[in-house]
């Protein structure tokens, strides 16, 4: 069982609609969980970080986390083009970081 | 505040031969972690670097070795490279607590021949 999981997609949503990312992860011990942006060719962007259970909201996005079920998501409001890109879920679990393999979103116009 | 940088960006190895990569972490910055990314395996941790000292290590062979010096700048070596070495490499940089945000480089695209 990987650490991280993730749907790796591709997720299509149309222009201005919510796009939902999840995953979930393996360690109960898990203490602090990020969302990263990829675009394609380029290294991994950081757009959110939550370390406790409920929601976070920065702009249009907004991290959930459910330590209980062991699920992480990210919603993107108001979805745009440049939104498209693989997003992905890390977990820290006291030693290391661990990445999920990524959710491809695509926003089309 | 610049941001972390990774030198050099691109590289071409041929089997057997070793590399060394470098990483200079954002000014404040005491922690330097490297990744390998594959698009078979995704991001896979290989080491974290603080005080000069490793302080957690992945499931990576030995020749993939690293070090840090007193100004935080990380260098990461790899000896007798493989075909499969071929891959980015990532270097992130965070503050000193265990699990705080973690900022990456452009990365090292390094492919072997």
């Amino acid at each position: 069982q990987k650490e991280v999981e993730q749907n790796s997609g591709p997720l299509s949503v149309p222009e201005g609609a919510i796009a939902s990312l999840n995953c979930t992860y393996s360690d109960r011990g898990s203490q602090s969980f990020f969302w990263y942006r990829q675009y394609s060719g380029k290294s991994p962007e950081l757009i959110m970080s939550i370390y406790s259970n409920g929601d976070k909201e920065d702009g249009r996005f907004t991290a959930q986390l459910n330590k209980a079920s062991q699920y992480v998501s990210l919603l993107i409001r108001d979805s745009q083009p440049s939104d498209s890109a693989t997003y992905l879920c890390a977990v820290y679990t006291g030693n290391q970081f661990y990445f999920g393999t990524g959710t491809s979103l695509t926003v089309i116009p | 505040k610049a941001g972390v940088t990774q030198t050099p960006r691109y590289l071409i190895k041929t089997r057997g031969q070793q590399v060394t990569l470098s990483c200079s972490p954002i000014s404040g910055h005491r922690s330097v972690s490297w990744y390998q990314q594959t698009p078979g395996q995704g991001l896979q941790f290989l080491f974290e670097y603080f005080s000069e000292t490793q302080r957690n290590k992945g499931n990576f062979p030995g020749r993939f070795s690293g070090r840090q010096f007193s100004n935080s700048r990380s260098e990461m070596n790899v000896s007798t490279l493989e075909l499969g070495d071929s891959a980015l490499y990532l270097c992130a940089s965070s503050l000193a607590r265990q699990g705080n945000e973690q900022f990456f480089g452009p990365g090292t695209r390094l492919t072997v021949l």
